[in-house]
């Protein structure tokens, strides 16, 4: 079965410097979320988005935007990064409204994407 | 506030035997759903089990099965047969379900080692 794709895989970054994640959700789900998971701890909610609209806001920086295009795939920007930004970001999807007959049991699950390992330099 | 606790750093089981993983959790809410997830030195992180509080029956998968008591937020993972693979971090999680893309509540998660 299709899984989420995140890319890069990998980045490192220098200080003060931009970057971009990529999310690619499971085929047809609606919702995809970014968590970001520090060396030793658990992830951590950053944002969320519904049909292209941002639904839910966690511990995200002002640093840090996102946003949900029409093919449903999601980009994380993150500009002026800090050392402190190293970390692991994840993206998870899941199928949210509606759903097929026989989805129900699966509607609110969220699968995780192998991540992005951040370093800031 | 959602919050979630695990309580057990680090737990150690031998090949073959049974271990249980504890979780409490503190939801104002009477509708949400919970999780356990896996993440082995890979990092991803792997759906086990998922449990609807308003299902009394406790959820199982395999040799994955919780034991849910919703008055006491009380949500533990059951591993029988353990074997090597099922070496990771263990993470348990809540989810609000009021019909929005709420983000995850996670603990701070487990490490089961498994001794052969």
């Amino acid at each position: 079965a299709a899984g989420v794709i995140q890319s890069p895989r990998h980045l490192i970054k220098e200080k003060r410097e931009t970057a971009t994640l990529k999310c690619y959700p499971i085929p047809r789900h609606d919702t995809v979320y970014w968590y970001q998971q520090g060396p030793g701890q658990d992830p951590q909610f950053l944002i969320s988005f519904y049909e292209k609209m941002q639904s839910d806001k966690g511990s995200i920086p002002d640093r840090f935007s996102a946003q949900q295009f029409s093919d449903y795939h999601s980009e994380l920007n993150m500009s002026s990064l800090e050392l402190g930004d190293s970390a692991l970001y994840f993206c998870a999807s899941s199928l949210t409204g509606g759903g097929l007959a026989g989805d129900t049991g699966l509607q609110e699950t969220q699968y995780f994407g192998p991540g992005t390992r951040l370093l800031v330099l | 506030a959602q919050t979630v606790t695990q309580s057990q750093p680090e737990m150690s089981v031998q090949e073959a035997e049974t271990v249980t993983l504890s979780c409490t959790y503190d939801t104002s809410e009477s509708d949400y759903y919970l999780f356990w997830y896996k993440q082995p030195p890979s990092r991803q992180m792997i759906l086990v089990i998922r449990q609807e509080a308003y299902k009394q029956q406790n959820a199982t998968e395999n040799r994955f099965s919780v034991n849910f008591q919703k008055a006491a937020k009380s949500f533990s993972l059951k591993i029988s047969d353990s074997q090597l693979g099922d070496a990771a971090m263990y993470f348990c999680a809540l989810l609000y379900s009021g019909g929005g893309a709420d983000g995850l509540t996670f603990g701070k998660g487990t490490h089961l080692i498994i001794q052969p």
